[in-house]
């Protein structure tokens, strides 16, 4: 099992404040993605990065995929009260597709 | 694009009795489906991996006669819980991997399906 560290595991903020979550891994991924969950709902598919030292941005969101395949960010610029959810982090096994998870993070942004 | 639904969204059942959840790629054809467990609070659990045509791979500690997966179609996986106990009540989600005729890593989540065994 490959594990992935996410920090923080909470993060509460004002709306218009800055935020980054971080994934963490001793291991390489052959790729990293980022979903958000709601309450009762299933993860929805934020990004998916594959190349070292790739940066995908997603309107306020940029993700950053670390030159060893091993960690990333998520950084939002002036959150919204829309950005509120479980940020989690799945990383892909070269050989089985497999995702490890990581804990998640939970953002709440107040309004 | 990229749809995934699940059937039923929530189940109440009987302590004892077998329930059925379906899982389904609606644009796009899935070489392989996963099936995840998800307890309040936490991140999502994986319990088996189902290629189409074949049996299911289940995680360690993942009970195969409690758990029976069927990949009948390149679009339907389906997780049927026999013998449900309340210990099996749970957030239970599926995801997809399309078939892209390369690689891709990349998996589409259901909804999820809320059990609760009584």
């Amino acid at each position: 099992t490959q594990l992935l560290e996410q920090s923080p595991q909470f993060l509460s903020i004002q709306e218009g404040e800055n935020l980054t979550v971080y994934c963490n891994s001793s291991s390489v991924f052959s790729s990293l993605q980022w979903y958000r969950q709601e309450p009762g709902e299933g993860p929805v598919l934020l990004v998916t990065v594959v190349t070292g030292g790739e940066v995908k941005k997603l309107k306020r969101l940029t993700f950053q995929f670390g030159d060893a395949r091993k960690d990333s960010s998520l950084h939002i610029t002036a959150a919204q009260p829309g950005d509120t959810g479980l940020y989690l982090c799945a990383g892909a096994s070269s050989n089985d597709y497999k995702l490890s998870f990581g804990a998640g993070t939970t953002v709440t942004v107040r309004a | 694009g990229a749809v995934v639904s699940q059937h039923p969204s929530w189940v109440i059942c009987k302590s004892g009795t077998s329930v059925k959840i379906e899982c389904r790629s609606l644009d796009f054809q899935a070489t392989t489906m996963f099936w995840y467990r998800q307890f309040p609070k936490q991140s999502l659990m994986l319990m088996a991996t189902s290629n189409e045509g074949s049996k299911a791979t289940y995680e360690q500690g993942v009970e195969k006669d409690k758990f029976l997966i069927n990949h009948a179609s390149l679009t339907l996986s389906t997780l049927t819980v026999t013998s449900a106990h309340p210990e099996d009540s749970s957030f239970y989600i599926c995801s997809a991997r399309p078939w892209t005729g390369g690689r891709t890593d990349t998996q589409y989540f259901g909804p999820g399906t809320r059990l609760t065994v009584l």
